[in-house]
């Protein structure tokens, strides 16, 4: 069954300082992989995306992720954070072998950035 | 303003009533998909649609009901509310589903906060 982890509640970081929200997954065939991000009182917003091809992925926002297909991982990162970064972060995969109709969001990350 | 409406926004409700929520997906988009988000059990998926037929089922329960109608807009009725159905539902649409085009990205609507008393 495909699945994915967000090892990490919450991550705190300065402001200025490069910030990783990590992200493990679990499938049977090839991962599609993503990240939302959501604001308070909003709904989720796409990010970035892995399909195929380069294993670094750049975004929306200065945000890049790294897939890693012998690690299972699919971290986000970002080289310098904002305050405004502050939010909650879901990684999902969605299982291509078995249909891919279902995208499975992780737990999702709290990320405080402090001035 | 992502382009899916959801509404209500906020409803307040007691145990054992029934509610509607309702969903219109960004125009082009044919795809609905249905998600509860709660603190313990995070964001889960429901249930999909695709052209007024519903394609994906996950963890909904059988209280619970969803369509999509002849024009796109959908609907997931909760009955027998119970206080653990208290949550944030999300609606979610694509211009196609993921079955045919796994790379799709969904496009999420602000939510409706439902609280049962």
């Amino acid at each position: 069954a495909q699945s994915v982890a967000q090892p990490e509640d919450q991550v705190n970081v300065a402001e200025g300082n490069p910030l990783t929200v990590k992200c493990t997954y679990s499938v049977s065939g090839n991962p599609y992989l993503f990240w939302y991000v959501q604001y308070p009182n909003r709904g989720l917003q796409f990010l970035l995306k892995y399909i195929t091809g380069d294993n670094l992925v750049k975004g929306s926002y200065g945000f890049e992720a790294e897939f890693n297909k012998s690690q299972t991982s699919f971290h986000l990162k970002k080289p310098s954070a904002l305050v405004s970064d502050s939010a909650l972060y879901f990684c999902a995969v969605r299982d291509m072998r078995t249909g891919g109709f279902k995208t499975i969001f992780g737990a999702g990350t709290r990320l405080f950035v402090k001035a | 303003d992502s382009g899916v409406t959801q509404t209500p926004k906020h409803l307040i409700t007691a145990t054992g009533q029934r509610v509607t929520l309702r969903c219109s997906p960004r125009s082009g988009d044919l795809s609905v998909y249905w998600y509860q988000q709660s603190l313990d059990q995070g964001l889960q998926f429901l249930i999909q649609y695709y052209n007024g037929e519903e394609r994906a089922k996950g963890n909904i329960l059988e209280r619970f009901s969803a369509q999509q109608f002849p024009d796109l807009h959908s609907e997931l009725n909760l009955s027998s509310l119970e206080l653990g159905d208290s949550a944030l539902y999300f609606c979610a649409s694509s211009p196609i589903p993921a079955q045919i085009s796994g790379a799709n990205v969904l496009t999420f609507g602000a939510g409706s906060r439902l609280t049962v008393l």
